[in-house]
């Protein structure tokens, strides 16, 4: 299985600042990366596919890069809306697995 | 609009058995590739399940933790998604998302509450 793992755990920032979660993968993963947010009590929110392909509908501050091992979702200034949890996920091989979530508070 | 909605969850005891149901509208589902994924309370994401689409073959997938415990189908003529789970054990307890695999998995359902207890 292809284990994630993503840092840092939890990150404090504030509205405005720009943030970087990264995401490494135990074995090679190709672009075959995703990233979601949820937020407590709802479901998770496709943000981005393909490493670094926004998913329809979300706004261009998020960013994603990354092949094989490294990866590393960006939001460029941060908006009331974005505190949230954010997890990553590889589609490269089954069984498709997580990162443990990484939950962006609010400094 | 594309919609998913689950139904069907509960509390069960340890051995028994649960059909979870997400009803599909906007789309057919029988042209996606269909997953179901489960979060256990304050926890992470765990991928369950996949159903791929009529012309990729019907083919089902299961996690590990699952297999030849769970069940995925789909039904065409209500354009909607199940999943049999039987020999239910305390570890599924979760809530259960019907998710389209599309683009890795672009649309989710709300979830419904997966309780095995005695």
């Amino acid at each position: 299985d292809i284990q994630l793992t993503q840092s840092p755990s939890s990150l404090s920032a504030s509205v405005g600042d720009r943030v970087t979660i990264t995401c490494r993968a135990s074995q090679d993963a190709g672009i075959s990366l995703a990233w979601f947010q949820q937020k407590p009590g709802k479901a998770p929110k496709s943000l981005i596919y393909a490493a670094s392909t926004l998913q329809s509908g979300v706004p261009p501050r998020f960013s994603g890069s990354g092949s094989g091992t490294d990866f590393t979702l960006t939001i460029s200034s941060l908006q009331p809306e974005d505190f949230a949890t954010y997890f990553c996920q590889q589609y490269e091989n089954y069984p498709y697995t997580f990162g443990q979530g990484t939950r962006l508070e609010i400094k | 609009e594309v919609q998913l909605e689950e139904s069907g969850g509960g509390l069960v005891q340890p051995g028994g058995s649960l059909r979870l149901s997400c009803m599909v509208s906007g789309f057919t589902v029988s042209d996606y590739f269909m997953d179901w994924v489960r979060q256990a309370p304050g926890r992470g994401l765990e991928w369950v399940a996949r159903c791929t689409s009529k012309a990729r073959g019907d083919i089902t997938v299961y996690a590990a933790s699952v297999r030849g415990r769970f069940s995925i189908s789909r039904d065409d003529s209500k354009n909607s998604l199940y999943l049999q789970m039987n020999s239910l054990k305390i570890e599924d307890t979760a809530v259960y998302f019907c998710v389209r695999g599309y683009n890795s998995f672009d649309t989710w359902g709300q979830g419904t509450l997966v309780s095995v207890s005695s």
